[in-house]
């Protein structure tokens, strides 16, 4: 079984539309992360939590939330999707009592927004 | 210009061939550093991990860190095509929480 999972995998909205993508974990990480990747652009962070009452903006939080229903899950938010969140997204977790560096990812949600 | 420079590639070498992968970074207060791999429609995973300065090697892999030039190098000696993948460096510091800031990745293509 997958340790860091995303649902859903694939996603095709329309402008406007609220869409949540969710991650679940089963590693027993304290801290989780969102990312977008883009081509050419490499991974930037959405936001990120270090535990469940924690959370904090990463370098491009417009247009997106988050919830950090409970230590393993962790979910990610558009309010009214553009086409410009169009993007490939993922989810990872790291545990701060080890290293604190290495992060695990999840398989990606592939979302495009008409 | 960004903290992290990378170039994305793409590279293409032949099987058998040692490839180099480098990443020059502008924050002298990295001191963990990384490259992650991530094939085609997967997630990257952690391939390499070095603190501060130094050669590191697993098997066909060697990671090398010149703090002083602040480069970072990623060495796959005879290569195979199932190398074939983008591969990120990152890095992070104890200041910035140790959240990994990452490079833009660069796409690597090794033909048979």
């Amino acid at each position: 079984d997958a340790d860091v999972t995303q649902t859903p995998r694939n996603r095709i909205t329309k402008t406007g539309k609220r869409i949540m993508l969710e991650c679940s974990q089963t590693k027993g990480h304290d801290r989780m992360y969102w990312y977008r990747q883009d081509p050419g652009l490499g991974l930037r962070l959405i936001y990120y939590s270090f535990d469940v009452k924690d959370i904090n903006k990463g370098e491009i939080s417009d247009g997106y939330s988050v919830s950090r229903q409970a230590q393993a899950k962790f979910s990610l938010s558009l309010e009214s999707a553009i086409p410009n969140q169009t993007a490939l997204y993922f989810c990872a977790t790291s545990d701060s009592s080890g290293s604190g560096n290495e992060q695990f990812f999840g398989p990606g949600t592939r979302l495009t927004v008409l | 210009q960004k903290e992290v420079e990378q170039d994305p590639g793409p590279l293409s070498v032949p099987e058998g061939a040692i490839v180099s992968l480098n990443c020059t970074y502008s924050n002298s207060a990295f001191q963990y550093f990384m490259w992650y791999r991530q094939y085609s429609r997967k997630g990257p995973e952690l391939l390499m991990y070095t603190y501060s300065s130094g050669n590191k090697e697993d098997g066909r892999f060697t990671a090398q860190v010149d703090k002083s030039s602040k480069y970072i190098s990623l060495f796959i000696r005879d290569s195979q095509p199932s190398d074939s993948a983008t591969y990120l460096c990152a890095m992070s510091s104890s200041g910035g929480s140790y959240i990994p800031t990452f490079g833009r990745g660069t796409s690597l293509i090794v033909h048979p």
